[in-house]
């Protein structure tokens, strides 16, 4: 398996442009995630999706992000209009695990899309 | 709300000098702890998951530790090729911000 497929690797965009991250999860897996990255908080969550519903967006941290996975190979991140501080590494993972109270399955994450906004 | 606090936040290790890193948790109730290495511009990279306090698991130079309110990761004689960040997860998606180990000739 080629494991979880993210593209673009890199990404500078202007200020107030629309961007847009894509996401290719393993197949058979049935949960999609989507993290940023960045020095100050690291790791952070900002919506995962159970069998191609999104599930819990509570980190998306403003009505600017939104995602879909139309089905179960596909997803996409989109920031509209994007400012620099959105700028970060934007990783996304797929796992087996199944939506419940807690998970207790590892997730599988692609190499990142490094977006700069200037 | 929950937290996971890893620590020390960088790790300066002489090949084959062990030490241990440490990722504490609150949340209760813990249904899995879980490790990653993540190597400069790369997505972290799953290492082990521990299910109960007491559980310990190794891989090669790695052994990771549970208990009911933080886990260890112990690495034993590392070598230069170990050099990455260590990250912990708990099973509400949280991960700490990590530990940097750089492990020198």
């Amino acid at each position: 398996d080629a494991g979880v497929i993210q593209s673009p690797r890199h990404e500078v965009t202007e200020m107030g442009q629309e961007v847009t991250l894509r996401c290719k999860p393993i197949s058979g897996h049935n949960s999609l995630f989507w993290y940023r990255q960045t020095m100050m908080r690291g790791l952070e969550l900002l919506i995962y999706f159970n069998n191609n519903v999104p599930i819990d967006d509570s980190g998306m941290p403003e009505d600017r992000f939104s995602a879909k996975m139309p089905n179960a190979s596909f997803s996409t991140l989109k920031i509209q209009p994007s400012e620099p501080r959105d700028s970060a590494v934007y990783f996304c993972a797929s796992s087996r695990r199944m939506a419940a109270s807690s998970w207790n399955t590892e997730a599988f994450f692609g190499q990142g899309t490094r977006l700069t906004v200037v | 709300e929950d937290q996971v606090t890893q620590s020390p936040e960088a790790l300066r290790l002489q090949e084959g000098e062990s030490s241990s890193l440490n990722c504490s948790y609150t949340v209760s109730g813990l249904r899995g702890l879980f490790w990653y290495r993540q190597d400069p511009g790369k997505g972290p990279e799953f290492l082990f998951t521990l299910y109960s306090a007491g559980e310990e698991k190794e891989k090669e130079r790695l052994k990771a530790t549970l208990t009911k309110k933080e886990s260890f990761l112990h690495i034993t004689a590392p070598k230069p090729e170990d050099s990455a960040t260590y990250l912990c997860e708990d099973d509400k998606l949280i991960f700490g911000t990590g530990t940097r180990l750089q492990v020198f000739p």
